[in-house]
């Protein structure tokens, strides 16, 4: 298994500011995954972070909102640029572990208010 | 393309009912992998269940249990004796394995004392 650490664990932050959210992980994995989750809604994944290479973002999502990082294999960073009152969501990170990656691993998210 | 659908929203059920939440499933892999994550107010996700698609087997676990059918792409969670504690967000999702998961949109379970 993986235990994530992430953090901040919540933060409330004035819109046109930035904010980097930190996801350590217990033991290297290849790939690392950012999640959104809205207000109300479910899980959307914003980026796949592969260490040594760029982060390949999902339709809707670009690297200059949300860049990110991946130094080493257990760690990886997200940062929310130029935030306005809709980004205020749950950022998670996940991993996959286990036999043939087959079990996904959270982070307890980060809950984020843009005033 | 993976698609998972739970159409019940939202469910409120009395203190020591049993409810049901739905998850019905797309995906053209022969393998793959399910599960349910429960998703308390304060917003950590918390595992539940894991079954990969060879293993049809229906699984209990306390008062939770889980019926797994290929035949109609379902993976149905059942809670028995509802409790307040289980007031929560409930999420099903879906992975070939080796990719992120695809959640469904959750339901949210309200258990009235």
């Amino acid at each position: 298994s993986a235990v994530i650490s992430q953090k901040p664990s919540r933060d409330i932050c004035q819109r046109g500011t930035s904010l980097t959210i930190q996801c350590q992980v217990d033991s290297q994995v290849t790939m690392m995954f950012w999640y959104r989750q809205q207000p109300g809604q479910s899980l959307t994944l914003i980026a796949t972070a592969n260490q040594g290479s760029e982060a390949t973002y999902e339709s809707g999502f670009v690297i200059d909102k949300f860049p990110i990082s991946r130094p080493n294999l257990t760690f990886s960073t997200l940062t929310v640029s130029n935030m306005s009152p809709e980004d205020s969501s749950i950022y998670l990170c996940s991993v996959l572990g286990g036999a043939w990656n087959t079990e996904a691993f959270f982070g307890q998210g980060t809950r984020l208010t843009v005033v | 393309a993976q698609k998972v659908t739970q159409a019940q929203t939202e469910i409120s059920v009395v203190e020591k009912e049993d409810v049901t939440l739905d998850c019905v499933y797309e995906t053209r892999d022969t393998t793959y992998y399910l599960f349910w994550y429960k998703q308390p107010p304060s917003g950590e996700l918390v595992f539940l269940i894991r079954r990969n698609s060879f293993d049809e087997q229906n699984e209990i676990s306390g008062r939770y249990s889980w019926n797994f059918q290929k035949s109609t792409s379902s993976f149905n969670f059942t809670i028995t004796a509802s409790q307040v504690v289980d007031s929560a967000v409930y999420f099903c999702a879906l992975s070939p394995g080796n990719t992120p998961l695809v959640f469904g949109k959750g339901t949210r379970l309200s258990v009235i004392a």
